[in-house]
C-alpha cells in the first residue's frame, strides 16, 4: 500500500506570492492533517478535514487555508508568502476522524515539501 | 490546553549503551501519547503509542516507554543505542476528549550514537 505522498518535494517562492501543496493520503484514510516545521517553532498543527470539513484548526493566520477533495487528497494554500513562512510542511493521514477513540488509529506522515521564501 | 516538555534537546550515548529520552507532558483530559521518530530529510515514523491500555509501552526497534500519570512523564528508553538510532524524537501528546487528530508535539531531542 503506498504511503502518504506530497507534492511538490521542494519550492522556492519570492515574498508576496503564494502557493499551493499538495498531499494525497494513504488509501482509505479520511483524515488530512497538516503540520508546520521551523528550527525556531519546532512542529505546528495548522488545520486537520475529515469528509472534505475542516475540523481543527491551529494558530496560524487566514492566509493559510486548505481543502479537501472527495477523494480525500488534500490541498493547502498560504498566500502572501513571508520570510518567516519558509518551513517543512508536513501532512498526515489517519483512517478515521476521533484519534482518541481508536486503540490503532494513528497519523502516518509524508516525507514533507520544503518551502523556502526568499 | 496541552503541552509537552522534550527536557533535552540533544542526547549523546555510545553505541551499546542505553538511551534515555525524557518526555513530560500537560493535558487536560486523558492523553494519548506518541514518540515519533525522524530521520534526516525523511518524514515522521511512529515508534509507540500509549492509549490508555498497558502503561508500559514496547514500540519498534527495541524502544519502550512508560506512561506515569502521577509524575506526567512518558520517557523513551531503548537498552542498547545503535548507530541507526542517531535521529531526532518527537514526544506528542493528543487530548483524548477533543474531537480529531490535533497533535501537539514536544520541542524534540536530537540523539547522537558514537561508535
Amino acid at each position: 500500500k503506498a504511503g502518504v505522498t506530497q507534492t511538490p518535494r521542494y519550492l522556492i517562492k519570492t515574498r508576496g506570492q503564494q502557493v499551493t501543496l499538495s498531499c494525497s493520503p494513504i488509501s482509505g484514510h479520511r483524515s488530512v492533517s497538516w503540520y508546520q516545521q521551523t528550527p525556531g517553532q519546532g512542529l505546528q498543527f495548522l488545520f486537520e478535514y475529515f469528509s472534505e470539513t475542516q475540523r481543527n484548526k491551529g494558530n496560524f493566520p487566514g492566509r493559510f487555508s486548505g481543502r479537501q477533495f472527495s477523494n480525500s487528497r488534500s490541498e493547502m494554500n498560504v498566500s502572501t508568502l513571508e520570510l518567516g513562512d519558509s518551513a517543512l510542511y508536513l501532512c498526515a493521514s489517519s483512517l478515521r476522524g476521533f484519534i482518541q477513540l481508536e486503540t490503532h488509529n494513528e497519523q502516518f506522515f509524508g516525507p514533507g515539501t520544503r518551502l523556502t521564501v526568499l | 490546553a496541552q503541552s509537552v516538555t522534550q527536557l533535552d534537546s540533544h542526547v549523546s550515548v555510545s553505541e551499546g549503551t542505553p538511551v534515555l529520552l525524557r518526555c513530560n507532558y500537560s493535558s487536560s483530559y486523558s492523553p494519548s501519547l506518541f514518540w515519533y521518530v525522524q530521520h534526516p530529510n525523511k518524514g515522521l515514523q511512529l515508534l509507540l503509542k500509549y492509549t490508555s491500555a498497558a502503561t508500559l509501552v514496547k514500540g519498534i526497534n527495541g524502544f519502550e516507554a512508560e506512561f506515569k500519570k502521577s509524575e506526567t512523564s512518558f520517557h523513551l528508553t531503548k537498552p542498547s543505542a545503535h548507530m541507526s538510532d542517531a535521529a531526532e524524537y518527537f514526544c506528542v501528546v493528543s487530548d483524548r476528549e477533543a474531537a480529531g487528530n490535533k497533535l501537539t508535539f514536544g520541542g524534540g531531542t536530537r540523539v547522537l550514537v558514537k561508535p
